[in-house]
This record gives C-alpha cells, sequence and structure tokens, in this order.
C-alpha cells in the first residue's frame, strides 16, 4: 500500500535559517504529492504540490521538487520566520478515482526570534 | 465565502454515549472525507463519500458512522463501540473531476470523560 516517511522532529530554528523537512514515499502509480501546514488549533492548510515528476510546487518561500527517481518530496526555504511555526505534513494521493490521501506523521517546526 | 465548517469546535462527552460531528461545506464539492488525528500521528482516514447517499470505510472505520443526505453535509458520529474516541476530527472536501486537492475545514476536539 501507500505510504509516507517524514524525517523525525521536532525542528527548533532561528529565524531567518534554512530549512528543509524530508518526505519520502511508497506509492503504485503516479500519485500527485503534497505539504499541508497546520497552525495551532487549526486545521490542514494546503501549502504547495505537485502532481508529475520534476514538478515544483511554490507558495510562500516554499518550495518543494516531485523526484519520482528519489521518490521524495523534500520541502525547502531558504529563510524561516517566526510566523512559520506550525506543523508539516507530507501526503500523497492515490492516481485512482477516490483520490484518499495517505499522510505522513507530521513534522513539529519552531522558529525563534 | 466558500469553505468547510465544522462545528463545535471543542466537544466533550461522557463515556458511553454517542456524539455527532457536524461538517458543511459550501464550494460545491462531490467528494467528502472525515480524518482523525491524534497526537504524533498522521491523519487516519475514517469514512469518505464521493458522491450523495454513498459512502465507504476508510482505514479505520470501526466505531464510527456517517450519513450523506445532502450534497453539503457530511455528519460523523461516534459511537460507544469506538474504544478511544478522544481525538481531533478533520472534515475535508474536494472536487471531482478536477484537481486532486482536498480541502480541510477548522476541526473539532472530542473529548471523551
Amino acid at each position: 500500500g501507500n505510504s509516507v516517511t517524514q524525517m523525525e522532529g521536532p525542528v527548533t530554528l532561528s529565524e531567518e535559517a534554512f530549512l528543509t523537512i524530508n518526505c519520502t514515499y511508497t506509492a503504485t502509480g503516479y500519485p500527485s504529492l503534497f505539504w499541508y501546514v497546520q497552525y495551532p488549533g487549526e486545521g490542514l492548510q494546503l501549502l504547495l504540490k505537485a502532481t508529475k515528476a520534476d514538478d515544483k510546487g511554490s507558495n510562500k518561500g516554499f518550495e518543494a521538487t516531485y523526484r519520482k527517481e528519489t521518490t521524495s518530496f523534500h520541502l525547502e526555504k531558504g529563510s524561516v520566520q517566526v510566523s512559520d511555526s506550525a506543523v508539516y505534513f507530507c501526503a500523497l494521493s492515490d492516481a485512482g478515482a477516490n483520490s484518499k490521501l495517505t499522510f505522513g506523521k507530521g513534522i513539529t517546526l519552531s522558529v525563534r526570534p | 465565502d466558500g469553505g468547510i465548517t465544522q462545528s463545535p469546535k471543542y466537544l466533550f462527552r461522557k463515556e458511553g454515549q454517542n456524539v455527532t460531528l457536524s461538517c458543511e461545506q459550501n464550494l460545491n464539492h462531490d467528494a467528502m472525507y472525515w480524518y482523525r488525528q491524534d497526537p504524533g500521528q498522521g491523519l487516519r482516514l475514517i469514512y469518505y463519500s464521493q458522491i450523495v447517499n454513498d459512502f465507504q470505510k476508510g482505514d479505520i472505520a470501526e466505531g464510527y458512522s456517517v450519513s450523506r443526505e445532502k450534497k453539503e453535509s457530511f455528519p460523523l458520529t461516534v459511537t460507544s463501540a469506538q474504544k478511544n474516541p478522544t481525538a481531533f476530527y478533520l472534515c475535508a472536501s474536494r472536487a471531482t473531476g478536477g484537481p486532486d486537492t482536498q480541502y480541510f475545514g477548522p476541526g473539532t476536539r472530542l473529548t471523551v470523560l
């Protein structure tokens, strides 16, 4: 079955530091890949997505590239801000009509001033 | 404003009682989903519905029930058969026939005393 593996957390960075959050996946077919962000006490918000190999998703300074050869979708940001503190989830959507999402466990990012 | 609403935000129930969580969307989406979130874990799929009057079990359906009588509404009942119901519950919806992105509501935190 499908699975998503995220690096262990939590992660604590200073403001303006470079961020990388690793995500690898196992799936049949050609899934779409997503990063969602969850702020404390809230639901999930879509951060970015990529639907095919070599696509790059980007939003709010965050980027991730769909790498089929390494089955990865690592999230990066060049300079984090305190407001980026949240939980980040990597997910994939199966290629079938149901488009069910499979999530990684999430990683908590804390950015200190 | 289009979106997904979940109510209430916090819910407390005594052990052995059934409780129903509300999820409403005005996005005109056909597909709706219920997920459960526990600390340190990703989201797990409880039930999903692709169309009115039809729904399927997800990965952890035992102890839960749903209905889909209207396109806009997908209530989730947590029954007394659910052994560990205290969790954060998230509802999502998706437009079928187009991008496979799921959009999430703000969540309901259920605590069973």
